[in-house]
């Protein structure tokens, strides 16, 4: 039973515009978000996270926004770069362990 | 290097072989955590230790896997008489809470099993 889905498999932007990735959940009890970056070959790596008491969390270029009524996540990227292309993945936890969705790819095109 | 190492990078391995994979955590994190991947989708979670204490493990963790953290520092995990289905990549991570609960994973570049 996936607890957190992110319906887009992949996502094209041209540079120096928005990218919107969504992601939403089912489990109510979850009281933390992460977003990951992966590129090939290597290791997730971290992004940014939000809790639960927070609707909104910035850092430079990435925002992150949470709506807990409607179960659900997003990351904006602005302005887009090549640079960011590559895997994003949301997670949630309401413990120790987190839960993945399957990822977006997101293109940035030049 | 202050990251998060995993050895090896890649591993094959006949069916039926025993395999061991090393984690070394960033050395003031506690946590450390075990994750598998396959393709197409999301980590999942196998296994948590708080220093050398392993406090919780998933049921995808078979009785075939087993994980130890003996001195609360690297971590290692085996897989016995391993199986096609185990082919993934293995990740480790490691964390220490922040402050203000804002804290993250840092991942390893995980280690690719397949099985043949």
């Amino acid at each position: 039973d996936q607890q957190v889905k992110q319906n887009s498999p992949s996502l094209s932007v041209q540079e120096g515009r928005i990218s919107i990735l969504n992601c939403d959940y089912t489990n109510s009890m979850f009281d933390y978000f992460l977003w990951y970056k992966k590129y090939p070959a290597e290791g997730p790596t971290f992004l940014i996270s939000i809790s639960s008491i927070k609707d909104k969390n910035e850092d430079g270029r990435f925002t992150v926004f949470l709506n807990k009524s409607a179960k659900h996540l997003s990351l904006h990227i602005v302005p887009s770069q090549p640079g960011d292309s590559a895997v994003y993945f949301c997670a949630a936890s309401a413990g120790n362990q987190f839960y993945f969705g399957t990822g977006t790819s997101l293109t940035v095109i030049p | 290097d202050t990251g998060v190492s995993q050895d090896p990078r890649h591993k094959i391995t006949k069916r039926g072989q025993n395999v061991t994979f090393r984690c070394d955590p960033i050395s003031e994190h506690n946590r450390l955590y075990w994750y598998r991947q396959t393709l197409g989708q999301g980590p999942e979670f196998l296994t948590y230790f708080q220093n050398e204490a392993q406090l919780e493990k998933s049921r995808l963790l078979s009785d075939r896997f087993s994980a130890e953290r003996p001195k609360g520092s690297f971590s290692t995990l085996e897989i016995q008489r391993t199986e096609q289905g185990d082919s993934a990549m293995y990740l480790c991570a490691s964390s220490s809470r922040g402050t203000g609960g804002n804290y993250g994973y840092t991942f390893g570049s995980g280690t690719r099993l397949t099985v043949v």
